[in-house]
C-alpha cells in the first residue's frame, strides 16, 4: 500500500540549532512531494514542493528539503531554528498526475527550547 | 486575493444530528478538496470536486457527502453524526486538477460531537 512515514512524532530543538525532519514514502514511482506546516488552530501552509529536477528544494521561511530517490526520502531541513518555527510539520505526496489527493504522514511536532 | 474561507469555524452538535460545512475557494480556483484531521488518524482525504463533479473520494462511509456549486463554493454534509466524527475539517482549493498543483488550505471547521 502507498504510504508516507514520518518516524518522529515529537522533536525538540534549541533555538538557533539546526533541524532535520524525516519523511519516507512508499510508492511505485516518484510522487510529487510536499511539506506543510500547521500552527495551533490553523490550516496548513505549504513550505515547499518537489516535482522534478534539482533534488534540493528551497522553500519559505528558510526551509529546504532534499529528495533522495535511492532512500525514498524527502527530509526537511533548516540551518537555524527560531522560536516561531514551533508547529506541526506534515510531509505529503500526490502519487498520480491526474489527481490532487494528498496523502499525509502523521506529522512531526516541533518544540523549540530557549 | 482572499484565501480559502470556511464557515463556521466551530460547531457543536449531538449524536444523530446532521451538519453542513461550507468552503469558499480562492477566486479562480476550480478544484476543492476536503480533509478530516483527527489526533488518532491524522489527515485523511474525504473527497475532491472539480467543476461541480466529484472526481475522487476517500474511504469514508456514505454519511459523508459533498457538493460543489457553479461558483466553485463547496459544502460537505455529515448525516447521523457519531462521536468519532469530531474532528477538524479542512478544505483546500487549487486552480486546476493536476496532482502537482499546490493546494491552499483554509483554517478549518472544528466539529465537536457530544
Amino acid at each position: 500500500a502507498q504510504s508516507v512515514t514520518q518516524p518522529d512524532i515529537h522533536i525538540t530543538v534549541s533555538e538557533g540549532a539546526s533541524l532535520e525532519l524525516r519523511c519516507n514514502y512508499s510508492y511505485g514511482a516518484t510522487p510529487y512531494l510536499f511539506w506543510y506546516v500547521q500552527s495551533p488552530g490553523q490550516g496548513l501552509q505549504l513550505l515547499l514542493k518537489y516535482f522534478s529536477g534539482d533534488t534540493l528544494v528551497q522553500g519559505i521561511k528558510g526551509f529546504e528539503a532534499e529528495f533522495k530517490r535511492s532512500q525514498s526520502s524527502f527530509n526537511l531541513r533548516k540551518p537555524s531554528v527560531h522560536w516561531s518555527d514551533a508547529a506541526e510539520y506534515f510531509c505529503a505526496v500526490v502519487p498520480f498526475s491526474g489527481y490532487s489527493t494528498l496523502t499525509f504522514g502523521k506529522g512531526t511536532m516541533l518544540l523549540v527550547s530557549p | 486575493k482572499a484565501g480559502v474561507t470556511q464557515t463556521p469555524r466551530y460547531l457543536i452538535k449531538t449524536r444523530g444530528q446532521q451538519v453542513t460545512l461550507s468552503c469558499s475557494p480562492i477566486s479562480g480556483h476550480r478544484s476543492v478538496s476536503w480533509y478530516q484531521q483527527t489526533p488518532g488518524q491524522g489527515l485523511q482525504f474525504l473527497f475532491e470536486y472539480f467543476s461541480e463533479t466529484q472526481r475522487n473520494k476517500g474511504n469514508f462511509p456514505g454519511r459523508f457527502s459533498g457538493r460543489q456549486f457553479s461558483n466553485s463554493r463547496s459544502e460537505m454534509n455529515v448525516s447521523t453524526l457519531e462521536l468519532g466524527d469530531s474532528a477538524l475539517y479542512l478544505c483546500a482549493s487549487s486552480p486546476v486538477i493536476a496532482g502537482g498543483n499546490e493546494q491552499f488550505f483554509g483554517p478549518g471547521t472544528r466539529l465537536t460531537v457530544l
